[in-house]
This record gives structure tokens, C-alpha cells and sequence, in this order.
């Protein structure tokens, strides 16, 4: 089963605009980290934003917000007052416990957010 | 700049030959990950070193892929026999010590090619 679901493989936003993207997501364990990284075309990819489990309320940084409903598995990216160089590729990761102790960050398909002028 | 370095940023190879990929961390950075990227798709993980072991290296496709760390900073990524479905960009992330909340700093990749 896919551990991190991201189902818009593409988005297109008018500059200035809000834009939602997707990300559900899949584990049992009540301890677990939600990213989200952009990777411009560059290659790089850079992070954004970060949810831990435990928190009480949605993360935010800058322009980026995270909708976090936790009882929906879900851990949406709201991008505020979009930017063209926002067009990029975003992807949503989960961190969870693996076995040994280690905690490996498991990556969505990724969405491609195109911001028009 | 002080961020993740890797090289080449490009390799194109023949099927069957051997290539390393190098991977330089951010200074300090005790964790040190190894993800491979095909077309279309997310990062996919393939090794974790903590210092010099590899932590977890589960994600390795088979035994043609190989990684060290010998001295906890620069790890090389190795893949011997290349096929045309190892083609792909190969992405490394380190990882500072302590708690926090486990962002990963990337490289820019290695892009492989197997003709």
C-alpha cells in the first residue's frame, strides 16, 4: 500500500492566487513527521514545511500553511498569494519509526504546480 | 556554498560497466541518505548511514548497489553492472544531529544514464 498519496499530478494557479495540495497518507504508528519539499527544475530539493503528529496546531511558514486533519490522514500544502516562482514540483513525505530504530522518510509521487501570470 | 555537493551531476555509461556516485554532506551533518528518482516519480530510498554504518540500507534494489561512508562525512554510492533500469537521478541528503524535525538537506543529484 502507498504510504504517502498524492492524486493531482498536476495544478495550474493564476499568480497571486491560493492554491491546495493533496497529500493522505498511511501508517499505524501514533508517532510520525509530515514534510513538504518543492524541487524547482533545478533538481534540489528544499523543504518547506513540517507537521508532527503530536502537534496541537497546523504548521505555517511564510506563504506556506499545512491543513493537517489528523483523524482523515490527511496533510494538505496551502500555498497563499502564489508566486511564479512557486512552479515547481512539490512532494509530501511521511517520517515514521522503520525497523532498527531508524526513521526513513517515505516520498509521495510528487504534484506539478504551474503558476500563469 | 556550504549545501549537500555531488558528483558527477551527469554520468552516461554503458550497460555493464561500474560507476560511483560521491556524495559530499553538509559539514557536521551526522546523517546521510541516498534516494534514486526515476522520471515521474518521488524519490525513492535506498540507504541510511548514522557516521560511518549503514543504518538501513533495505531500500537497495539488489546486490549491485553498494555504499560506504568511511569516515562519517563523504559517502560513495556504487553500482556495479549497470542496467538500462538503473537510469535515473540519484539524490543524497544529510541530516544535522539532534531531535528537531528531521528535514533532509538535498543535493542537486547525479543523473545517470545506461545506454
Amino acid at each position: 500500500a502507498q504510504k504517502i498519496t498524492q492524486t493531482q499530478p498536476g495544478m495550474f494557479v493564476q499568480e497571486k492566487e491560493a492554491v491546495t495540495l493533496d497529500c493522505t497518507y498511511d501508517t499505524s504508528d501514533p508517532s510520525y513527521g509530515l514534510f513538504w519539499y518543492k524541487q524547482p527544475s533545478s533538481g534540489e530539493m528544499i523543504f518547506l514545511i513540517y507537521q508532527g503528529s503530536y502537534d496541537q496546531q497546523n504548521a505555517t511558514e511564510g506563504r506556506y500553511s499545512l491543513n493537517f486533519q489528523k483523524a482523515r490522514k490527511s496533510a494538505n500544502l496551502v500555498i497563499s498569494a502564489s508566486q511564479l516562482g512557486d512552479s515547481a514540483m512539490y512532494f509530501c513525505a511521511m517520517r515514521e519509526p522503520a525497523s532498527g530504530g531508524s526513521y526513513i522518510p517515505t516520498f509521495g509521487r510528487g504534484t506539478s504546480l504551474i503558476v500563469h501570470p | 556554498g556550504a549545501g549537500v555537493s555531488q558528483t558527477p551531476s551527469n554520468k552516461v555509461t554503458e550497460k555493464g560497466k561500474y560507476v560511483e556516485l560521491r556524495c559530499d554532506p553538509i559539514s557536521g551533518h551526522t546523517a546521510l541518505y541516498w534516494y534514486r528518482q526515476s522520471l515521474g516519480q518521488g524519490p525513492e530510498f535506498l540507504i541510511y548511514f548514522q557516521g560511518t554504518g549503514a543504518a538501513d540500507d533495505s531500500g537497495l534494489p539488489n546486490d549491485r548497489f553498494f555504499a560506504v561512508r568511511p569516515e562519517g562525512s563523504v559517502s560513495t554510492l556504487k553500482i556495479q553492472r549497470t542496467e538500462r533500469g538503473d537510469s535515473a537521478v540519484y539524490l543524497c541528503a544529510s541530516q544535522p544531529p539532534g531531535a528537531g524535525t528531521g528535514e533532509l538537506f538535498f543535493g542537486e543529484g547525479s543523473r545517470l544514464t545506461v545506454l
